[in-house]
């Protein structure tokens, strides 16, 4: 089963940088497409990257996207952390057979 | 402005039947792929079906196949999931989203309900 792995929790300070990975246990990152979606506590989730790297109107240039062949995988990049950016998030690719797969859910934490 | 109204969960016994709604308002309805994303509290999103801007296309996650019915109605602009023989583990608040595409191929999550909470229990 096409399974995408990313990790438990993140956490940095204030305007520092940090990163989710998103790993894909099958197919090639590059053959596809990942996006990202952040959910705040208690809201509906958010779309915040989509097409591996393309942000929706509305969303600070502080997220960015990219994928990695070497690891194949994709990553979400935040920078310049806020408070407000701590939320709960998630990957989301495809293949073959399925045509939504999540990933498990990072949680993000602001210290 | 996009909006995405759900409506229709509530409290269901096991082996019952829900019909949610969802009313879409903001955007050319008929030229996008919907979707319905389930949650249960405190655990990660599942997707749970797909149906592209015709209805020539609809797919189903594994877990409600043969249980669910998703469908459209492009003049009211309005997507629909027909839950039956409602098992516990379908507890969840379900998202309505809408698709960046019109088909449900390779799908991307453009924009989400507030969602609506079913709770199947006897």
């Amino acid at each position: 089963n096409f399974m995408l792995t990313q990790p438990h929790s993140v956490s940095g300070s204030p305007e520092e940088t940090v990163t989710i990975s998103c790993t894909l246990s099958s197919g090639r990152v590059a053959s596809t497409y990942v996006h990202w979606y952040q959910q705040r506590p208690g809201r509906a989730p958010t779309t915040v990257i989509f097409r591996d790297d393309q942000r929706p109107s509305g969303v600070p240039d502080r997220f960015s996207g990219s994928i990695d062949r070497s690891s194949n995988s994709a990553s979400l990049t935040i920078s310049g952390l806020k408070t407000e950016d701590e939320a709960d998030y998630y990957c989301q690719s495809f293949d073959s057979f399925n045509p939504v797969v999540f990933g498990g859910g990072t949680k993000l934490t602001v210290l | 402005e996009v909006q995405l109204v759900e409506s229709g969960g509530h409290l269901a016994q096991p082996g019952g039947s829900l019909r949610l709604s969802c009313a879409a308002s903001g955007f050319g309805f008929d030229d996008y792929a919907m979707h319905w994303v389930r949650q249960v509290p405190g655990k990660g999103l599942e997707w749970v079906s797909g149906i592209s801007w015709n209805s020539n296309i609809v797919k189903y996650a594994d877990s409600v196949k043969g249980r669910f019915t998703i469908s459209r109605d492009n003049g009211n602009s309005s997507v629909h999931l027909h839950m039956s023989s409602l098992r516990t583990d379908d507890t969840a608040m379900y998202y309505c989203v809408k698709d960046y595409s019109d088909t449900v191929i390779h799908c991307s999550m453009d924009v989400w309900g507030h969602g609506t909470m079913v709770t199947v229990s006897s």
